[in-house]
Protein backbone atom coordinates (compact mmCIF):
# COMPACT_ATOMS: atom_id res chain seq x y z
CA UNK A 1 0.00 0.00 0.00
CA UNK A 2 1.29 3.42 -0.92
CA UNK A 3 1.98 5.64 2.04
CA UNK A 4 -0.14 8.62 1.02
CA UNK A 5 -2.83 8.21 -1.61
CA UNK A 6 -4.85 10.75 -3.50
CA UNK A 7 -7.08 10.60 -6.54
CA UNK A 8 -5.08 12.26 -9.31
CA UNK A 9 -8.15 13.83 -10.92
CA UNK A 10 -8.70 16.08 -12.69
CA UNK A 11 -11.53 17.18 -10.46
CA UNK A 12 -13.78 19.73 -12.17
CA UNK A 13 -15.96 21.94 -9.99
CA UNK A 14 -18.16 24.88 -11.05
CA UNK A 15 -17.19 28.28 -9.78
CA UNK A 16 -18.87 29.03 -6.47
CA UNK A 17 -19.36 25.37 -5.56
CA UNK A 18 -17.56 23.33 -2.90
CA UNK A 19 -14.50 21.37 -3.95
CA UNK A 20 -13.76 18.27 -1.89
CA UNK A 21 -10.30 16.70 -1.95
CA UNK A 22 -9.49 13.44 -0.21
CA UNK A 23 -6.40 11.68 1.03
CA UNK A 24 -5.66 8.43 2.85
CA UNK A 25 -2.46 7.41 4.58
CA UNK A 26 -1.01 4.13 5.69
CA UNK A 27 0.96 4.88 8.86
CA UNK A 28 -1.45 4.82 11.79
CA UNK A 29 1.14 6.55 13.98
CA UNK A 30 1.20 9.71 11.85
CA UNK A 31 0.47 12.85 13.80
CA UNK A 32 0.73 15.81 11.43
CA UNK A 33 -1.07 16.40 8.18
CA UNK A 34 -0.76 19.13 5.59
CA UNK A 35 -2.41 20.36 2.44
CA UNK A 36 -0.28 22.19 -0.10
CA UNK A 37 -1.30 23.94 -3.29
CA UNK A 38 1.01 23.86 -6.28
CA UNK A 39 0.65 25.87 -9.44
CA UNK A 40 2.34 24.58 -12.56
CA UNK A 41 6.08 25.30 -12.52
CA UNK A 42 5.99 26.62 -8.97
CA UNK A 43 6.87 25.24 -5.56
CA UNK A 44 4.16 23.99 -3.20
CA UNK A 45 2.66 26.45 -0.76
CA UNK A 46 1.08 25.47 2.55
CA UNK A 47 -2.70 25.87 2.71
CA UNK A 48 -3.63 24.09 5.92
CA UNK A 49 -2.14 21.96 8.63
CA UNK A 50 -4.12 19.74 10.99
CA UNK A 51 -3.02 17.67 13.94
CA UNK A 52 -6.14 16.48 15.79
CA UNK A 53 -9.36 14.75 14.78
CA UNK A 54 -12.18 16.92 13.54
CA UNK A 55 -12.44 20.01 11.42
CA UNK A 56 -10.18 23.02 11.15
CA UNK A 57 -11.39 26.06 9.25
CA UNK A 58 -9.39 28.90 7.75
CA UNK A 59 -11.31 31.24 5.51
CA UNK A 60 -12.74 29.28 2.58
CA UNK A 61 -10.71 26.21 3.48
CA UNK A 62 -11.66 23.44 5.91
CA UNK A 63 -9.40 20.51 6.69
CA UNK A 64 -10.93 17.38 8.16
CA UNK A 65 -9.02 14.61 9.91
CA UNK A 66 -10.18 11.17 10.94
CA UNK A 67 -7.28 9.21 12.40
CA UNK A 68 -9.35 6.08 12.98
CA UNK A 69 -10.08 5.90 9.26
CA UNK A 70 -6.64 7.27 8.33
CA UNK A 71 -8.33 9.87 6.21
CA UNK A 72 -7.79 13.58 5.73
CA UNK A 73 -9.72 15.90 3.44
CA UNK A 74 -9.78 19.49 2.28
CA UNK A 75 -12.93 21.41 1.44
CA UNK A 76 -12.80 24.62 -0.55
CA UNK A 77 -15.95 26.70 -0.32
CA UNK A 78 -17.01 29.27 -2.92
CA UNK A 79 -14.46 27.90 -5.40
CA UNK A 80 -12.70 30.48 -7.54
CA UNK A 81 -10.89 30.02 -10.85
CA UNK A 82 -7.69 30.97 -9.01
CA UNK A 83 -8.12 27.81 -6.92
CA UNK A 84 -7.34 25.75 -10.03
CA UNK A 85 -4.10 23.99 -9.13
CA UNK A 86 -2.73 20.68 -7.92
CA UNK A 87 -3.39 19.99 -4.26
CA UNK A 88 -0.87 17.85 -2.41
CA UNK A 89 -1.63 15.96 0.76
CA UNK A 90 1.41 15.50 2.99
CA UNK A 91 1.86 13.39 6.09
CA UNK A 92 4.56 13.58 8.73
CA UNK A 93 5.25 9.94 9.38
CA UNK A 94 7.15 10.74 12.59
CA UNK A 95 9.91 8.43 11.49
CA UNK A 96 13.06 8.98 9.47
CA UNK A 97 12.39 12.71 9.77
CA UNK A 98 10.36 12.66 6.53
CA UNK A 99 7.20 14.24 5.29
CA UNK A 100 5.63 12.10 2.59
CA UNK A 101 3.61 13.65 -0.21
CA UNK A 102 0.73 12.15 -2.13
CA UNK A 103 0.72 12.38 -5.91
CA UNK A 104 -1.64 15.32 -5.82
CA UNK A 105 -5.12 16.00 -7.15
CA UNK A 106 -5.53 18.37 -10.06
CA UNK A 107 -8.44 20.71 -9.42
CA UNK A 108 -10.07 22.68 -12.21
CA UNK A 109 -12.62 25.35 -11.33
CA UNK A 110 -15.00 25.95 -14.20
CA UNK A 111 -15.88 29.64 -14.72
CA UNK B 1 7.62 34.12 7.04
CA UNK B 2 10.71 32.00 6.69
CA UNK B 3 12.48 32.13 3.36
CA UNK B 4 14.36 29.44 1.51
CA UNK B 5 16.41 30.70 -1.37
CA UNK B 6 17.07 28.26 -4.19
CA UNK B 7 19.14 29.03 -7.23
CA UNK B 8 19.51 28.96 -10.05
CA UNK B 9 15.83 29.02 -10.93
CA UNK B 10 16.51 27.86 -14.48
CA UNK B 11 19.52 26.19 -15.98
CA UNK B 12 20.22 24.78 -19.42
CA UNK B 13 23.30 22.64 -19.83
CA UNK B 14 24.94 20.30 -22.28
CA UNK B 15 24.80 16.57 -21.81
CA UNK B 16 27.74 15.33 -19.75
CA UNK B 17 28.23 18.47 -17.73
CA UNK B 18 27.54 18.89 -14.02
CA UNK B 19 25.10 21.31 -12.49
CA UNK B 20 25.05 22.56 -8.90
CA UNK B 21 21.85 23.74 -7.26
CA UNK B 22 21.96 25.68 -3.98
CA UNK B 23 19.33 25.74 -1.26
CA UNK B 24 19.79 28.27 1.50
CA UNK B 25 17.62 29.08 4.50
CA UNK B 26 17.86 32.84 4.90
CA UNK B 27 16.44 33.56 8.33
CA UNK B 28 16.43 30.27 10.16
CA UNK B 29 18.59 27.24 10.76
CA UNK B 30 17.49 23.96 9.23
CA UNK B 31 18.12 20.61 10.85
CA UNK B 32 17.17 18.80 7.71
CA UNK B 33 16.86 19.66 4.06
CA UNK B 34 15.01 17.60 1.51
CA UNK B 35 15.52 17.39 -2.23
CA UNK B 36 12.66 16.55 -4.56
CA UNK B 37 12.33 16.02 -8.27
CA UNK B 38 9.17 16.60 -10.24
CA UNK B 39 8.59 15.64 -13.86
CA UNK B 40 5.86 17.45 -15.82
CA UNK B 41 2.38 16.69 -14.54
CA UNK B 42 3.75 14.22 -12.02
CA UNK B 43 4.05 14.25 -8.28
CA UNK B 44 6.87 15.45 -6.06
CA UNK B 45 9.32 12.61 -5.61
CA UNK B 46 11.62 12.71 -2.63
CA UNK B 47 15.18 12.08 -3.76
CA UNK B 48 17.16 12.43 -0.57
CA UNK B 49 17.22 13.75 2.95
CA UNK B 50 20.26 15.63 4.16
CA UNK B 51 21.28 16.52 7.68
CA UNK B 52 24.00 19.02 8.44
CA UNK B 53 27.38 17.41 8.83
CA UNK B 54 26.33 13.90 7.88
CA UNK B 55 25.83 11.89 4.72
CA UNK B 56 22.57 12.24 2.88
CA UNK B 57 20.02 9.46 2.92
CA UNK B 58 18.87 8.61 -0.57
CA UNK B 59 15.53 7.14 -1.55
CA UNK B 60 15.42 3.84 -3.33
CA UNK B 61 16.32 4.15 -6.98
CA UNK B 62 18.18 7.44 -6.64
CA UNK B 63 21.88 7.16 -7.56
CA UNK B 64 23.94 8.77 -4.83
CA UNK B 65 27.00 9.05 -7.09
CA UNK B 66 25.00 10.92 -9.68
CA UNK B 67 23.16 13.26 -7.33
CA UNK B 68 25.74 14.54 -4.89
CA UNK B 69 24.38 16.29 -1.83
CA UNK B 70 26.45 18.43 0.49
CA UNK B 71 25.00 19.91 3.65
CA UNK B 72 27.91 21.84 5.06
CA UNK B 73 26.04 24.14 7.41
CA UNK B 74 22.66 24.59 9.05
CA UNK B 75 21.67 27.07 6.35
CA UNK B 76 23.04 25.59 3.13
CA UNK B 77 22.59 22.39 1.18
CA UNK B 78 23.68 21.78 -2.39
CA UNK B 79 22.64 19.22 -4.97
CA UNK B 80 25.04 18.50 -7.81
CA UNK B 81 23.73 16.60 -10.80
CA UNK B 82 26.86 15.00 -12.22
CA UNK B 83 27.25 14.08 -15.88
CA UNK B 84 23.74 15.26 -16.61
CA UNK B 85 21.74 13.62 -19.38
CA UNK B 86 18.48 14.64 -21.06
CA UNK B 87 16.53 12.25 -18.85
CA UNK B 88 17.69 14.28 -15.82
CA UNK B 89 15.75 17.27 -17.14
CA UNK B 90 13.24 18.02 -14.43
CA UNK B 91 12.05 20.50 -11.82
CA UNK B 92 14.18 20.16 -8.68
CA UNK B 93 12.84 21.56 -5.42
CA UNK B 94 14.43 21.79 -2.00
CA UNK B 95 12.73 22.20 1.33
CA UNK B 96 14.09 22.96 4.77
CA UNK B 97 12.90 21.82 8.17
CA UNK B 98 13.54 24.44 10.87
CA UNK B 99 15.66 23.68 13.89
CA UNK B 100 13.06 25.53 15.95
CA UNK B 101 9.37 25.05 15.12
CA UNK B 102 7.96 28.12 13.40
CA UNK B 103 4.19 28.25 13.60
CA UNK B 104 2.30 25.50 11.82
CA UNK B 105 4.77 25.02 9.02
CA UNK B 106 7.24 22.20 9.32
CA UNK B 107 8.69 22.64 5.87
CA UNK B 108 9.70 25.69 3.88
CA UNK B 109 10.17 25.26 0.18
CA UNK B 110 12.61 26.83 -2.20
CA UNK B 111 11.27 28.22 -5.46
CA UNK B 112 12.58 25.33 -7.50
CA UNK B 113 15.11 24.87 -10.28
CA UNK B 114 14.10 23.90 -13.78
CA UNK B 115 16.93 21.89 -15.30
CA UNK B 116 17.02 21.32 -19.03
CA UNK B 117 19.77 19.08 -20.39
CA UNK B 118 20.38 19.29 -24.11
Amino acid sequence: QKEVEQNSGPLSVPEGAIASLNCTYSDRGSQSFFWYRQYSGKSPELIMSIYSNGDKEDGRFTAQLNKASQYVSLLIRDSQPSDSATYLCAVDMNRDDKIIFGKGTRLHILP
Amino acid sequence: GAVVSQHPSWVICKSGTSVKIECRSLDFQATTMFWYRQFPKQSLMLMATSNEGSKATYEQGVEKDKFLINHASLTLSTLTVTSAHPEDSSFYICSARPLVLMGNEKLFFGSGTQLSVL
